[in-house]
């Protein structure tokens, strides 16, 4: 597709249970990152890959929370036992070379998550 | 985590009023940036500013970057129903490719 996409679209998980969100960002994009956004807030960012590296999580939450991208596309993030305060949307983001430093991010439409 | 101060929370408008949203840091950005999320959807970007005092504009929107570099302020024009939505600003700092987003403006246009 031509856009960022994201799945599941809902995830309903009992406390305790792992879950894992998929991100297809767009073709050839080599910036890839994943914000969490609240009810009510704006997004969060939790971390960054540039093509397979994982250059930056310092915004996850805990270390029940991992992300991948192995091959440099498709990414997953990965919570562990989730708890109720994991509740959320979780978004993904991809950005071409030259303008993740501008800012200019495309986003898909996240993955909501409850926590019952 | 850390979040600008976005006013208003929210706003109830006429179609064809004129509507004003700022933002605040206590410290500096290098880039302010609008978006716009629609209910089940993610933010799409509306705006850039990447210098001080910039003014930029598309189409009914116009936005600026303050010249503290601390604020930034979006103007949408004869509003229209498909304006309904939350706008988020989010800004970034030079060093970092990390958007720090407000927590949003809740639009609603009446018809």
């Amino acid at each position: 597709g031509a856009g960022v996409s994201q799945s599941p679209r809902y995830k309903v998980a009992k406390r305790g249970q792992d879950v894992a969100l998929r991100c297809d960002p767009i073709s050839g994009h080599v910036s890839l990152f994943w914000y969490q956004q609240a009810l009510g807030q704006g997004p969060e960012f939790l971390t960054y890959f540039q093509n397979e590296a994982q250059l930056d999580k310092s915004g996850l939450p805990s270390d029940r929370f991992f992300a991948e991208r192995p091959e440099g596309s498709v990414s997953t993030l990965k919570i562990q036992r989730t708890q109720q305060e994991d509740s959320a949307v979780y978004l993904c983001a991809s950005s071409p070379t030259g303008t993740v430093n501008t800012g200019e991010l495309f986003f898909g439409e996240g993955s909501r998550l409850t926590v019952l | 985590g850390q979040q600008l101060n976005q006013s208003p929370q929210s706003m109830f408008i006429q179609e064809g009023e004129d509507v004003s949203m700022n933002c605040t840091s206590s410290s500096i950005f290098n880039t302010w940036l609008w978006y716009k999320q629609d209910p089940g959807e993610g933010p799409v970007l509306l705006i850039a500013l990447y210098k001080a005092g910039e003014l930029t504009s598309n189409g009914r929107l116009t936005a600026q970057f303050g010249i503290t570099r601390k604020d930034s302020f979006l103007n949408i024009s004869a509003s229209i129903p498909s304006d309904v939505g939350i706008y988020f600003c989010a800004g970034r700092r030079s060093s970092n490719y990390k958007l720090t987003f407000g927590k949003g403006t809740l639009l609603t246009v009446n018809p």
